[in-house]
């Protein structure tokens, strides 16, 4: 299974400030025969499901604000918050759909500093 | 829009089984697989398994082979997870969600989950 591996487990910045959350998998996930990387980013709110924020590494979801940025390749990514808001405050995660079982990283909890 | 509506909570004594039912709406059915994914309390994302709606073919994650069944009713565009052989450690919250392509990739749309407790 390919092991996902976030960090921080949490972290606090000031409202309109950058947070940034780091994702490694334990094997590659850009396959490449079509140079994309096999890696979803989802945030998650106090008794709600997780919401899809990006796919494919850095391609938006619809309707997602564009402070929402994904990058990286291969084993590691970030998720970028560019400004933080108050609605922000979440648990994020980030997926890899490169192999089944697809798996998750345990979880990156962001708040308010 | 995609909707997923889940079945009500459920609470189970160890060994029993349970089964959740998960209604899609709002696209067409047997276009897109449909993931279970569970949530233990406080903890994080396990995905259980996908199905697709189409012909019925099911990936389970290997940790949960022989203990869940993924089935599906294109008449009434409903998924189903059935858990077998409860135990305390099942105790958790179970999404099911539409996969974004053609699976299995990520979930766009998910329901609203339905708590399971195992109890004695």
């Amino acid at each position: 299974d390919i092991v996902m591996t976030q960090s921080p487990d949490s972290l606090a910045v000031s409202l309109g400030e950058r947070a940034t959350i780091n994702c490694h998998s334990s094997q590659s996930v850009l396959y490449k025969s079509n140079n994309k990387n096999y890696l979803a980013w989802y945030q998650q709110k106090p008794g709600q499901p997780p919401k899809l924020l990006i796919y494919w590494a850095s391609t938006r979801e619809s309707g997602v604000p564009d402070r929402f940025s994904g990058s990286g390749s291969g084993t590691d990514f970030t998720l970028t918050i560019s400004s933080l808001q108050a609605e922000d405050v979440a648990v994020y995660y980030c997926q890899q759909y490169y192999g089944t079982p697809l798996t998750f990283g345990g979880g990156t909890k962001v708040e308010i500093k | 829009q995609v909707q997923l509506v889940q079945s009500g909570a459920e609470v189970k004594k160890p060994g029993a089984s349970v089964k959740v039912s998960c209604k899609a709406s709002g696209y067409t059915f047997t276009t897109y697989c449909v993931h279970w994914v569970r949530q233990a309390p406080g903890q994080g994302l396990e995905w259980m398994g996908i199905i697709n709606p189409s012909g019925g073919s099911t990936t389970y994650a290997q940790r949960f082979q022989g203990r869940v069944t993924m089935t599906r009713d294109t008449s009434t565009s409903s998924v189903y997870m059935e858990l077998s052989s409860l135990r305390s450690e099942d105790t958790a919250v179970y999404y099911c969600g539409r996969d974004g392509v053609r699976g299995p990739t990520w979930i766009d749309s998910w329901g609203q989950g339905t708590l399971v407790t195992v109890s004695s």
